[in-house]
């Protein structure tokens, strides 16, 4: 089956550890994307990514790294310096050109105490 | 100003009525424009992507668009309480390279 995989469902940490969201998708999309959705909230665009090698910072990047090393993978590392980490997570991928269509994975939920 | 604009909602619709969905934009030159469906505690999940001025059907999805005004709208005809969901607008601007501009939603209750 084709799609994009996100891992764990639900995550806790304690305040002061890094923690690494996966994002993994098998649909040979060029583009991937992660977002943060804080209840009631829209989407915030963390990073993204048009090519392997390359990721550009989104709207609210600061206390978010990631990293691209293959097509298929897009972790997103959420360090001790994000404020308020606590949120739900999402990723999501395109083909890119032209219609650059996204399509999202399930989410992780991530809260931090 | 916000970039891409919605009712909040909720936007209460009987069961078998039409939920009419605005949506508008800043972005005068953006090019393509989706809506997602999202269920409480789930991801988005694509339901229509419109590209040209006019109306875009699908099943009981019609999406509008509207360019020289700057907004997006859908009709859900037909509505069931499965339709229940906050709807997310996404605008693409033109040279934007994919980094979507999103509403913060309208949540849709569908009362049986």
């Amino acid at each position: 089956d084709g799609g994009i995989t996100q891992s764990p469902k639900y995550l806790f940490r304690k305040e002061g550890q890094n923690v690494t969201l996966s994002c993994e998708q098998n649909l040979n999309h060029d583009a991937m994307y992660w977002y943060r959705q804080d209840p009631g909230q829209g989407l915030r665009l963390i990073y993204y990514s048009q090519i392997v090698n390359d990721f550009q910072k989104g709207d609210i990047a600061e206390g978010y790294s990631v990293s691209r090393e293959k097509k298929e993978s897009f972790p997103l590392t959420v360090t001790s310096a994000q404020k308020n980490p606590t949120a739900f997570y999402l990723c999501a991928s395109s083909p890119g050109t032209p219609s650059y269509e996204q399509y999202f994975g399930p989410g992780t939920r991530l809260t931090v105490t | 100003q916000k970039e891409v604009e919605q009712n909040s909602g909720p936007l209460s619709v009987p069961e078998g009525a039409i939920a009419s969905l605005n949506c508008t934009y800043s972005d005068r030159v953006s090019q393509s424009f989706f809506w997602y469906r999202q269920y409480s505690g789930k991801s988005p999940e694509l339901i229509m992507s419109i590209y040209s001025n006019g109306d875009k059907e699908d099943g009981r999805f019609t999406a509008q668009l509207n360019k020289a005004s700057q907004y997006v709208s859908l009709l859900i005809r037909d509505s069931q309480p499965s339709d229940s969901a906050t709807y997310l607008c996404a605008v693409n601007p033109e040279g934007s390279w994919g980094k979507f501009q999103f509403g913060a939603g309208t949540q849709v209750v569908v009362t049986p």
